[in-house]
């Protein structure tokens, strides 16, 4: 069955720190693969996304991700995150084609220490 | 652009009554979906139109749930004697379709259901 996984349900890190937000999927070909971000009480905001071609892309706000195919990965990384970065975050993926529904991951939610 | 809308945000309604919410897609987006998402957990698919056909239900649709979008614009999901479990948001997302450029799905701010 077509499943994308997040290990990790909550991470904590300090503000300017880097980030890595982990997401695994499992589809019989590669799907288009997206990152989104929910604040508390919203809906969800597109980060970025994979669809093919170049593996890391980058999206707004400065976070990219990297599509990796060897290990069924599409991690989500910032360089220095922000105490404006808090919320939840999910990985989600879709056959590609694109006219179908998103499957998402559970979710995992930052915390920024200041 | 006015993006995606939904309406009522928040609804608490008693075990048994009817509710509808509405749902405006971005101005020509021929595809609409729905989501239903419990606390601490991603959004699960309900269904799908593409302009006023609805090509894709999921079997968390059960019989006490419709969804129509009849002129291919906006859409309602009715919940007919709900259940407590029923309590969730729900979220509306619309995508362009194969004539755009791309296929992200783009969402409202969803509407809280409380069924007490």
């Amino acid at each position: 069955a077509q499943s994308v996984t997040q290990p990790d349900i909550h991470i904590t890190v300090s503000e300017g720190a880097s980030l890595e937000l982990r997401c695994n999927y499992s589809y019989g070909a590669t799907p288009y693969l997206f990152w989104y971000v929910q604040s508390p009480g919203q809906g969800l905001q597109l980060l970025l996304k994979y669809f093919s071609g170049d593996t890391l892309v980058q999206g707004i706000k400065g976070f990219e991700a990297e599509f990796k195919r060897s290990q069924s990965s599409f991690n989500l990384r910032k360089p220095s995150v922000h105490w404006s970065d808090a919320a939840e975050y999910f990985c989600a993926g879709q056959p590609g084609g694109g006219a179908q529904k998103l499957v998402f991951g559970q979710g995992t939610r930052l915390t920024i220490n200041p | 652009d006015t993006g995606v809308s939904q309406d009522p945000r928040h609804k608490i309604t008693k075990r048994g009554q009817n509710v509808t919410f509405r749902c405006d897609p971005i101005s020509e987006h021929n595809r609409l979906y729905w989501y239903r998402q419990t606390l601490g957990q991603g959004p699960e698919f309900l269904t799908y139109f593409q302009n006023e056909a609805q090509l894709e239900k999921s079997r968390l649709l059960s019989d006490r749930f419709s969804a129509e979008r009849p002129k291919g614009s906006f859409s309602t999901l009715e919940i007919q004697r709900t259940e407590q479990g029923d309590s969730a948001m729900y979220l509306c997302a619309s995508s362009p379709g194969p004539q755009g450029s791309s296929y992200e799905q783009y969402f409202g701010p969803g509407t809280r259901l409380t069924v007490t």
